[in-house]
């Protein structure tokens, strides 16, 4: 089942821009991670920020997270024709260490930019 | 190697078919995946692997038969599909219960249609 959603659901801008993506989930979590998806192909991880953490930093990206609001952001910075893709949140939630070791992934957001 | 490999890449079948879709993995994953992805939709989990034993199953139905002959291989069978079933069938592994986050590496899916 899904867990959260996301918004925008789609997102254009021009090159050189930056680009924000939002995440909320419902329940705890241990762990939030954002995927990224090119069109019809797998999803590639992009970078983790655990429950106990506000901020990650990795090149462009940059990610928020208020566990008092249940939200996650994620900021691309400088974007690039080549970033045009759908990008996912994912949640492993408080279950964790009882083995229940599976993602459940966010609505996503479609981003296209524009070269 | 830090790749899951799944085939075939594109698979039609009729709904009194039985085919199987394979998914390879060399990098000691001990966590396999089997996800559904409908079109502009999240990833949707199926069933969990977990050291080869079948820890999580979504109430998939019967039609779809998750193996798991060794911890590099899993295979989901297909039997008797809908065309509903149609839709991206995405394998992933992780390093499994005894890492400390679960970051998933996917496969480029296989495409399903059922006609």
């Amino acid at each position: 089942s899904q867990q959260g959603e996301e918004d925008p659901q789609a997102l254009s801008i021009q090159e050189g821009e930056n680009a924000t993506m939002n995440c909320s989930y419902k329940t705890s979590i241990n762990n939030l991670q954002w995927y990224r998806q090119n069109s019809g192909r797998g999803l590639v991880h992009l970078i983790l920020i655990r429950s106990n953490e506000r901020e990650k930093h990795s090149g462009r990206l940059r990610v928020t997270l208020d566990t008092s609001k249940k939200s996650s952001s994620l900021l691309i910075t400088a974007s690039r024709a080549a970033d045009t893709a759908s990008y996912f949140c994912a949640t492993a939630g408080s279950a964790w260490d009882t083995g229940r070791r599976a993602l459940t992934f966010g609505s996503g957001t479609r981003l296209q930019v524009q070269p | 190697d830090t790749e899951v490999t799944q085939t075939p890449k594109h698979l039609v079948m009729g709904m009194t078919n039985k085919k199987s879709l394979k998914c390879e993995q060399h990098m000691g994953h001990r966590a396999m995946y089997w996800y559904k992805q409908k079109a502009k939709k999240p990833p949707e989990l199926m069933f969990v692997y977990s050291y080869e034993k079948l820890s999580i199953n979504e109430s998939v139905p019967s039609r779809f038969s998750p193996e798991c002959p060794n911890s590099s291989l899993l295979n989901l069978h297909l039997h008797a599909l809908q065309p509903e079933d149609s839709a991206l069938y995405l394998c992933a592994s992780s390093p499994g219960p005894s890492s400390g986050a679960n970051v998933l590496t996917f496969g480029a899916g296989s495409r399903l249609t059922v006609l």
